[in-house]
């Protein structure tokens, strides 16, 4: 069965990093993306960025862009997001999610949802 | 980049009863790229919807969805006790956007 299972919570300093694993399992790796989306406490979903595992593309969104990087390891199918210069409001859970690809004349394409889902990840970031 | 508008905030309504949610974009979307989710309290989304109309894996087909350029909609025929949550939509075009979300609660 896929599952992606998260690293635990960490408590982070005011212009500190963090960065967060997500391994899969139970599927091809290389054959989908992985996108990740935090919550802040009480809040909506907001969508971070996306990684293709099969070519390494990323597309940031652009209030994090230059302080967010996504990467994979095709070796042990893990996905990371590190985020940099963390602030008071970075505090949030994360979660990475299975993004499905659909192959377009040679080329894989995010097919636009997310089918799987982590447990997510408290970081907190706080003086 | 596509802003998703949800209506509305909150939706009381007890089981038995129908529910209609509506996802409005700020400009068109492409319906195989609009999709919805479920989220209940301390738990991971929960992807019940994609391209506009259809079901995930495992979702009950009382879960349906339609729509199409701006204006989206779930229903949920029936509502069932495990039901009450909060949904969301989310869409993809150059990026991803989620909407704010729809609480569905217990009237």
């Amino acid at each position: 069965q896929v599952q992606l299972v998260q690293s635990g919570a960490e408590v982070k300093k005011p212009g500190a990093s963090v960065r967060v694993s997500c391994k899969a399992s139970g599927y091809t790796f290389t054959s989908y993306g992985i996108s990740w989306v935090r919550q802040a406490p009480g809040q909506g979903l907001e969508w971070m960025g996306w990684i293709s595992a099969y070519n390494g593309n990323t597309n940031y969104a652009q209030k994090l862009q230059g302080r967010v990087t996504m990467t994979t390891d095709t070796s042990t199918s893990t996905a990371y997001m590190e985020l940099r210069s963390l602030r008071s409001d970075d505090t949030a859970v994360y979660y990475c999610a299975r993004a499905p690809l659909l192959l377009v004349r040679g080329d894989f394409r995010p097919m636009g949802y997310f089918d799987y889902w982590g447990q997510g990840t408290l970081v907190t970031v706080s003086s | 980049e596509i802003v998703l508008t949800q209506s509305p905030g909150t939706l009381s309504l007890s089981p038995g009863e129908r529910a209609t949610l509506s996802c409005r974009a700020s400009q068109s979307v492409s319906s195989s790229y609009l999709a919805w989710y479920q989220q209940k309290p301390g738990q991971a989304p929960r992807l019940l919807i994609y391209g506009a109309s259809s079901r995930a894996t495992g979702i009950p087909d009382r879960f349906s969805g339609s729509g199409s350029g701006t204006d989206f909609t779930l229903t949920i025929n029936r509502l069932e006790p495990e039901d009450f949550a909060v949904y969301y939509c989310q869409q993809y075009g150059s990026s991803w956007t989620f909407g704010q979300g729809t609480k569905v609660e217990i009237k």
